[in-house]
């Protein structure tokens, strides 16, 4: 069946470093791919998408790119600020429906 | 637009009691879910309906817990009779149908069962 997995947190990072956020996933036929972001108290927003293999999702200074050579679709930001303090989530589409496959999401911290 | 609208925010409860929380989907969306977060287990869909029906409820997890969709602006998730454990933040999300995988969220019921 299709699954997410992505890396656990909580990761702790300094404002202005880099964020990394690893995803993989399996999945038959070809899913499109998201990232969501929950912030403290909220419920989950989108934070970007790809459809097709090697899309760039972008949003906010977020980017991650479709790869399915390594069923992958990592996210990355260049500069962290405090207020990416949040939960971010990845997910798949089924294909056939219109379910969403999410992972167990990782909590970043940013300190200032 | 408003968004997607849940209440009560907020609900506590004793055990044995019945809980019943309610979602206005996103006006023209044909799909609606509604997911429980716990640290535990993490995100789990409950069930989905399109266009008013029920279309998958293999998450939700007993015969306590009950949904219903009796008009395109409105949901409710019955619990009854509550426990300790579905202590949970239950989430209601809608999306249209293009693109159908955009879910948008709402701000989720924090319900604590004494």
């Amino acid at each position: 069946g299709n699954s997410v997995t992505q890396m656990e947190g909580p990761v702790t990072l300094s404002e202005e470093a880099f964020l990394t956020i690893n995803c993989t996933y399996t999945a038959t036929g070809y899913p499109s791919l998201f990232w969501y972001v929950q912030y403290p108290g909220e419920g989950l927003q989108l934070l970007l998408k790809a459809t097709k293999a090697d899309d760039k999702g972008s949003n906010k200074g977020f980017e991650a790119t479709y790869r399915k050579e390594t069923t992958s679709f990592h996210l990355e930001k260049g500069s962290v600020q405090v207020s990416d303090s949040a939960v971010y989530f990845c997910a798949l589409n089924k294909a056939a429906g219109n379910k969403l496959t999410f992972g167990g999401g990782t909590r970043v911290l940013v300190k200032p | 637009d408003a968004g997607v609208i849940q209440s009560p925010r907020h609900e506590v409860t004793e055990m044995g009691q019945e809980v019943t929380l309610r979602c206005k989907p996103i006006s023209g969306h044909d799909y609606l879910f509604w997911y429980r977060q716990t640290m535990m287990r993490g995100l789990e869909l409950l069930i989905y309906f399109n266009n008013n029906v029920p279309i998958d409820d293999s998450g939700m997890p007993e015969d306590r817990f009950s949904a219903k969709m009796p008009n395109a602006s409105f949901s409710t998730l019955k619990i009854q009779p509550s426990e300790p454990r579905d202590s949970a933040v239950y989430f209601c999300a809608s999306s249209a149908a293009i693109p159908v995988e955009t879910q948008y969220f709402g701000p989720g019921t924090r319900l604590l069962v004494l």
